[in-house]
C-alpha cells in the first residue's frame, strides 16, 4: 500500500506566526485529505486535496500530484489551532485510507 | 445533511469489561470504515463495511474486537474483553462509493483502566 510522511514530527509556534507542514507518498493517489485533531481527539476534515490548491480562511493547501507531496499553510497562527495534523490517502485500488504519522502542533500565546 | 455520528463521544470503562461503540453514517453511503488512534501512534484502518458486508478487516487486531453492520445502515464496534491497550480514540468514515472522500466522525474516546 501507499506509504505516508509527514514532516515536521513536532512544531511550537509563538501565536500569530506562520507555519508550513509536508506531506510525501509513494504513490499516485485518488484521495489525499489534510485533517487537525483537537485536544479533545475530534477529527475535523480540513481539505481534501488530490491535486491543486485550495484556502480556507487562514489554512491553505497545495497538492502537487506529479511530485508526490502536499502542503499545508497555517497562517497568523491561533492557540486553537494546537493539536495533530494528519495527511491520509489512498491510492491505486486501495479503499482503505492511510494516515500519516501526523505533526504535533502547539501554538502559545 | 447530517454528517458522520458518532456515539458514545468518550467512555472510561474497567480492563475486562465490554463496551460497544456506534456509528451512523451519512445516510446512503454503502461504504463504511472504522479506524483507531492507539498510545498516540497514527491512525490506523480496522475494517471496511460495503452495505452489511466486511469487505476488508485486515486491520483488526484480534478477536476481542467484533464489528457488525445489520441491514447496511449503522455499524457497532464491540470489544470484549477490553484490555488496557485498547485505549484510544475510534473513528468511523463513510463513503458513498470507493473512489469518493471518506467523511470521518469525530470518534469516540476509549479509556480503558
Amino acid at each position: 500500500g501507499i506509504q505516508v510522511e509527514q514532516s515536521p514530527p513536532d512544531l511550537i509556534l509563538q501565536e500569530g506566526a506562520n507555519s508550513t507542514l509536508r506531506c510525501n507518498f509513494s504513490d499516485s493517489v485518488n484521495n489525499l485529505q489534510w485533517f487537525h485533531q483537537n485536544p479533545w481527539g475530534q477529527l475535523i476534515n480540513l481539505f481534501y486535496i488530490p491535486s491543486g490548491t485550495k484556502q480556507n480562511g487562514r489554512l491553505s493547501a497545495t497538492t502537487v500530484a506529479t511530485e508526490r507531496y502536499s502542503l499545508l499553510y497555517i497562517s497568523s497562527s491561533q492557540t486553537t489551532d494546537s493539536g495533530v495534523y494528519f495527511c491520509a490517502a489512498n491510492s491505486g485500488g486501495y479503499q482503505k485510507v492511510t494516515f500519516g504519522t501526523g505533526t504535533k502542533l502547539q501554538v502559545i500565546p | 445533511e447530517a454528517g458522520v455520528t458518532q456515539f458514545p463521544s468518550h467512555s472510561v470503562i474497567e480492563k475486562g469489561q465490554t463496551v460497544t461503540l456506534r456509528c451512523d453514517p451519512i445516510s446512503g453511503h454503502d461504504n463504511l470504515y472504522w479506524y483507531r488512534r492507539v498510545m498516540g501512534k497514527e491512525i490506523k484502518f480496522l475494517l471496511h463495511f460495503v452495505k452489511e458486508s466486511k469487505q476488508d478487516e485486515s486491520g483488526m487486531p484480534n478477536n476481542r474486537f467484533l464489528a457488525e453492520r445489520t441491514g447496511g445502515t449503522y455499524s457497532t464496534l464491540k470489544v470484549q474483553p477490553a484490555e488496557l491497550e485498547d485505549s484510544g480514540v475510534y473513528f468511523c468514515a463513510s463513503s458513498g462509493t470507493v473512489l469518493e472522500t471518506q467523511y470521518f466522525g469525530p470518534g469516540t474516546r476509549l479509556l480503558v483502566l
